[in-house]
């Protein structure tokens, strides 16, 4: 089944220490998302790439970084992860011009800081 | 810039029975999507429903239909026959009808619990 993958499940590292989640898709969408979800809380955009056009959002800290090598893979790089920074992370896809199409998800990677 | 509410933090419902949930949204605009997405427990976030704004129909999938007004900007999700794998995190979702990344606004969420 054509699906959204996100590697690992679970992150855990160290305060100030550089991480990466990373997201591939098999759907063949040209829209990926980067969404933080803190507990209880609604899904945040942090960012999107349409192709390669990168879309950061204007509240987005700077320590948030994304790549995106190709269509079906997306990486979100933490570059000195604070204690703040410990929550979900989902990422998404969609195709652009289909708004009426929902957004795929992936099961997220939840992120712990020690 | 385009807003969602759902004033419900938190509902239960009994095993069988029916419930709505409520949303409110605020935008200028005129045509765009709603959504109602669901997020069990440590699970992967689904579409339950979604509806055009253009449509005056509201939507139904099987058990799930929505309570859509326009005017009053509200867009409210009935769960029929509630079960068991009914419980979990639901959040109502606004697009608008662009091209250019298409966006989802969520609500705050409400958390759904059914009981046995």
């Amino acid at each position: 089944d054509a699906m959204v993958i996100q590697n690992p499940r679970y992150q855990v590292t160290q305060f100030g220490k550089p991480v990466t989640l990373s997201c591939s898709q098999t759907l063949n969408h040209n829209v990926m998302y980067w969404y933080q979800q803190k507990s209880s809380q609604a899904p945040k955009l942090l960012f999107h790439y349409y192709d390669k056009d990168f879309n950061n959002e204007a509240d987005t800290p700077d320590n948030f970084q994304s790549r995106r090598p190709n269509t079906s893979f997306c990486f979100l790089d933490i570059r000195s992860p604070g204690l703040g920074d410990a929550a979900m992370y989902l990422c998404a896809t969609s195709r652009l011009g289909q708004p009426y199409q929902p957004q795929h998800f992936g099961d997220g990677t939840r992120l712990s800081i020690l | 810039a385009q807003t969602v509410t759902q004033s419900q933090p938190e509902m239960s419902v009994q095993e069988a029975e029916t419930v709505t949930l409520s949303c409110t949204y605020d935008t200028s605009e005129n045509n765009y999507y709603l959504f109602w997405y669901k997020q069990p427990p440590s699970r992967q976030m689904i579409l339950v429903i979604r509806q055009e704004a253009y449509k005056q129909q509201n939507a139904t999938e099987n058990r799930f239909s929505v309570n859509f007004q326009k005017a009053a900007k509200s867009f409210s999700l009935k769960i029929s026959d509630s079960q068991l794998g009914d419980t979990a995190m639901y959040f109502c979702a606004f697009r608008f009808k662009e091209t250019s990344g298409s966006r989802l606004t969520f609500g705050e969420g409400t958390q759904l619990t059914v009981n046995p």
